[in-house]
């Protein structure tokens, strides 16, 4: 299978643990996204990546996240000091860019499930 | 602020017959407009998008959209519903920035 990956697909943690996840987007996609999304909502953007360059990290995020993408192909999503706010389904997403305008669909990951107890 | 609303949070319809499920934005300049549908325990998949020209845009599975400017508005669309398109629906806006806008969802039941 080519697609997004994500792993791990499920992570349950008690508070004030952190964590990290990992996200191989499609191998010649040179953008690359990070969602959260909560039941009943849909995916709120969190980052974006153009290879290996953060270019804009969401204001919802607090200092606790931070996201890596070291050589521009798989990224992290790290979350330290965990809180039971951060319950959520983390979603990873890539894509081709075809121009300078942001245009092009993205793919979707199956998600990584976290669960703070 | 830019926004999308997918005002209704179910839609059921029964097989064969028509089916479409309501997307309206809110966002400056000319946006670039998307549909994606979530099965259980599956990531999102694109079904169309909308950047410029005709207004009646084909994607997979049978689905169109509808770009109303006026209106602001991108309603899916399929002339006959099967009961394996039964799943959660997002239209997304793009202003033209990587900082793609989701709606909340639309459940779709097709019944037999």
């Amino acid at each position: 299978d080519t697609g997004v990956s994500q792993n791990p697909r499920h992570k349950i943690t008690k508070r004030g643990q952190n964590v990290t996840f990992r996200c191989d987007p499609i191998s010649e996609h040179n953008r690359l996204y990070w969602y959260r999304q909560t039941l009943g909502q849909g995916p709120e953007f969190l980052t974006y990546f153009q290879n290996e360059a953060q270019l804009e990290k969401s204001r919802l995020l607090s200092d606790r996240f931070s996201a890596e993408r070291p050589k521009g192909s798989f990224s992290t999503l790290e979350i330290q000091r965990t809180e039971q706010g951060d319950s959520a389904m983390y979603l990873c997403a890539s894509s081709s860019p075809g121009s300078l305008r942001f245009f092009d669909e993205q793919f979707f990951g199956p998600g990584t499930r976290l669960t703070v107890l | 602020a830019q926004s999308v609303a997918q005002p209704e949070d179910q839609v059921n319809v029964a097989e064969g017959n028509p089916l479409t499920v309501k997307c309206t934005y809110s966002v400056s300049g000319n946006p670039y407009l998307f549909w994606y549908v979530q099965y259980p325990n599956r990531g999102l998949q694109f079904l169309l998008k909308y950047i410029t020209g005709d207004n009646l845009v084909k994607g997979s599975y049978g689905f169109e959209a509808e770009f109303n400017k006026s209106q602001t508005s991108f309603h899916l669309k399929k002339p006959s519903a099967l009961v394996s398109d039964s799943a959660l629906y997002f239209c997304a806006v793009s202003p033209g920035t990587y900082k793609y806008i989701f709606g909340t969802g639309t459940r779709l039941k097709v019944l037999a």
